[in-house]
């Protein structure tokens, strides 16, 4: 079994500053693929980013990127130049390409300051 | 936005009363998911579904059935909702499998259920 583990229930960062979250997680799996998704309060959960686990390049998407260290089981998200908008709960999750299924993380809410 | 549905948003109900959450996505997906939220907290799975005919159960135990009779439409039913129930209730699909989409979930909006 997988678990997926986000050890920072909340974080704050300054409008414009950036913000790391941090995840790590436990398998045995060779084949997995790891994201990060966004639940806005009140709304729809959305994909910020994915990772192969195959693949050695860290993701980027505009201004969020990840830091994939596949040996340490490490995956983390990091949020530049901050926005009002990035406020949200942020999940880390695990998909067992065996299984069909994913591991969610406990989540990080993110509070953006003006 | 992601073309999966769910309804109704939100539900007060009584004890005892039979529920169905409705969940339907137009992407054609084959895997489709339910998660139980309680606000700010984490996802548990409760149920899956490869497609037509496949139901599983997830990793948390839960009193809710699940049915796959269509691809698009994978309700979820209580047949006696009790206050324990209460909960958010997030449907979610995905492909099976997709060249470079590595199985992104897509969610609905959710379903806030009370049980009174």
């Amino acid at each position: 079994a997988q678990t997926v583990t986000q050890s920072q229930p909340e974080m704050s960062v300054q409008e414009a500053e950036t913000v790391t979250l941090s995840c790590t997680y436990d398998t045995s799996e060779s084949d997995y693929y790891l994201f990060w998704y966004k639940q806005p309060p009140s709304r729809q959960m959305i994909l910020v980013i994915r990772q192969e686990a195959y693949k050695q390049q860290n993701a980027t998407e505009n201004r969020f990127s990840v830091n994939f260290q596949k040996a340490a089981k490490s995956f983390s998200l990091k949020i530049s130049d901050s926005q009002l908008g990035d406020a949200a709960m942020y999940f880390c999750a695990f998909y067992n390409t065996n299984a069909g299924k994913s591991t969610f993380g406990d989540g990080t809410t993110l509070t953006v300051k003006p | 936005e992601a073309d999966i549905y769910q309804t109704p948003r939100y539900l007060v109900i009584g004890t005892g009363k039979k529920i169905t959450l409705e969940c339907s996505q137009t992407m054609g997906h084959d895997k489709m998911y339910w998660y139980q939220q309680d606000p700010g907290m984490e996802l548990h799975l409760i149920h899956y579904s490869y497609g037509v005919n496949s139901t599983e159960k997830g990793d948390l135990s839960s009193e809710s059935t699940v049915s796959r009779i269509r691809t698009e439409h994978f309700p979820l039913t209580l047949e006696s909702a009790r206050p324990s129930h209460t909960s958010q209730y997030l449907c979610a699909s995905s492909e099976y499998k997709s060249a470079g989409a590595g199985a992104e979930a897509f969610f609905g909006q959710g379903t806030r259920l009370t049980v009174v």
